[in-house]
């Protein structure tokens, strides 16, 4: 079973770039590897998915090398409303025995 | 953002009484999880649906069980409630395929306390 590793938390400041990677092994082949962010009282919420190499989106950058071994989640020049847990999710199996594995999340915090 | 409500958003609840909580989408989707969240252990999965009537166990399942007698509900009930099934639960939805790279759409939360 595919599992994930995740720092428990981070700190960094405001317009800083910050780097948060999530090791993972033996996922699924085909699938996709996605991050969500997830603000206090609210549930997570989509912020970028890739395959393979790097994607970017108007909120962050997803860097996954070939082997796939593992994803950085990049955040540019954060800011306060960028404290959050962020948590990364990958799948593991084929069709018969497809499971989702999240990452415990990390705990980004930024300060002033 | 997707239609998903969870219902109740608070309840406090007693040892041994059963709770259903609610997840209601109007978006047609496929598959509907239900997660709890708790301090140092993030999102666990305890039950998810593919379609009426088709659901399958996550990590966490034991003392739990779900129905989906419509697409667009899926329930899910404590039999005994016990006070290790405190905790934030979320529902959430997904279009098609209930795989990694397909997106989940998060309800609101459901605050359960069990005393």
């Amino acid at each position: 079973l595919a599992k994930t590793t995740q720092p428990i938390s981070m700190d960094s400041y405001e317009g800083q770039e910050v780097n948060i990677t999530c090791s993972h092994n033996n996922i699924a082949t085909n699938d996709y590897i996605t991050w969500y962010q997830q603000f206090p009282s609210q549930g997570p919420r989509f912020i970028i998915q890739g395959y393979k190499t790097k994607v970017t989106n108007e909120v962050a950058s997803l860097f996954i090398p070939a082997d796939r071994k593992s994803s950085t989640l990049s955040l540019p020049r954060v800011s306060l409303s960028d404290t959050a847990v962020y948590y990364c999710l990958v799948g593991d199996g084929g069709d018969s025995n497809y499971q989702l594995i999240w990452g415990a999340g990390t705990k980004l915090i930024i300060k002033p | 953002d997707a239609g998903i409500t969870q219902s109740p958003r608070h309840k406090v609840t007693e040892t041994g009484t059963p709770v259903t909580l609610r997840c209601h989408q109007t978006e047609n989707h496929r598959y509907m999880y239900w997660y709890r969240q708790d301090p140092g252990h993030g999102l666990r999965l305890i039950h998810y649906s593919y379609g009426v009537k088709d659901t399958d166990k996550g990590e966490v399942s034991d003392g739990y069980s779900v129905s989906r007698s419509k697409t667009e509900d899926f329930l899910l009930t404590l039999e005994s409630a016990t006070s290790s099934q405190t905790s934030v639960y979320f529902c959430a939805i997904s279009e098609s395929s209930g795989r990694a790279g397909e997106t989940q759409y998060f309800g609101p939360g459901t605050r359960l306390l069990v005393l």
